[in-house]
């Protein structure tokens, strides 16, 4: 069955720390591989995306994600979190034949002072 | 535009009341998708549409709930005889298929439906 894990509802980081979120996959085709954020109240925004080429993929507002396809995984990491990043977010994945993203349940991501 | 416009963002409805969500895609967006997103939950797929053609209503709850985007631009969400469990943030995103065939979703805000 396709799916998306994110195994941590919550996380809590100190500002200027590193931060990174998990995403794990099930995905029978090539997986096209996203995460969004999204803040209160707000619609989601793309973070960045995996579609092929260089594992190691860099995205805005400092993020980069990992494609591991040994480990299913698409982990999100930030060297230095800043308060602005408190949000929630979600990975994804898709393919090339398939329109519809099959969704995580989400990361709260909560900076503490 | 330069980005998904949806309106109303907040609708408060009486149960039983009809309700119609709007969505302005990118201009030139083909793609069109309509999410049901839940409190604490990742969106959950409801309809597609390429151009003015649904292509997948898979994701409609229940026959109470209808889309249309009968110009291929502008898109509207129609819950009707609303119900509690009705009560979630409804999503529009629209998207230019990548060259590799993949789908990029640009979200709009959302409209916060909630029944009371």
């Amino acid at each position: 069955a396709q799916s998306v894990t994110q195994p941590d509802i919550h996380i809590t980081v100190s500002e200027g720390a590193s931060l990174e979120l998990r995403c794990n996959y099930s995905y029978g085709a090539t997986p096209y591989l996203f995460w969004y954020v999204q803040s209160p109240g707000q619609g989601l925004q793309l973070l960045l995306k995996y579609f092929s080429g260089d594992t190691l993929v860099q995205g805005i507002k400092g993020f980069e994600a990992e494609f591991k396809r040994s480990q299913s995984s698409f982990n999100l990491r930030k060297p230095s979190v800043h308060w602005s990043d408190a949000a929630e977010y979600f990975c994804a994945v898709g393919g090339n034949s398939n329109y519809q993203l099959i969704w995580g349940a989400g990361t709260k991501l909560i900076i503490k002072p | 535009g330069a980005g998904v416009s949806q309106s109303p963002r907040y609708k408060v409805a009486k149960r039983g009341q009809d309700v119609a969500l709007r969505c302005d895609p990118i201009s030139g967006h083909v793609s069109l998708f309509w999410y049901q997103q839940a409190l604490g939950q990742g969106p959950e797929f409801l309809t597609y549409f390429q151009n003015e053609a649904q292509l997948d209503k898979s994701g409609l709850p229940s026959d109470r709930f209808f889309a249309e985007r009968p110009e291929g631009s502008v898109s509207t969400l129609k819950i009707q005889r609303t119900q509690q469990e009705d009560s979630a943030v409804y999503l529009c995103a629209s998207s230019a298929r990548n060259r590799d065939g993949a789908n990029v979703l640009t979200f709009g805000a959302g409209s916060r439906l909630t029944v009371l």
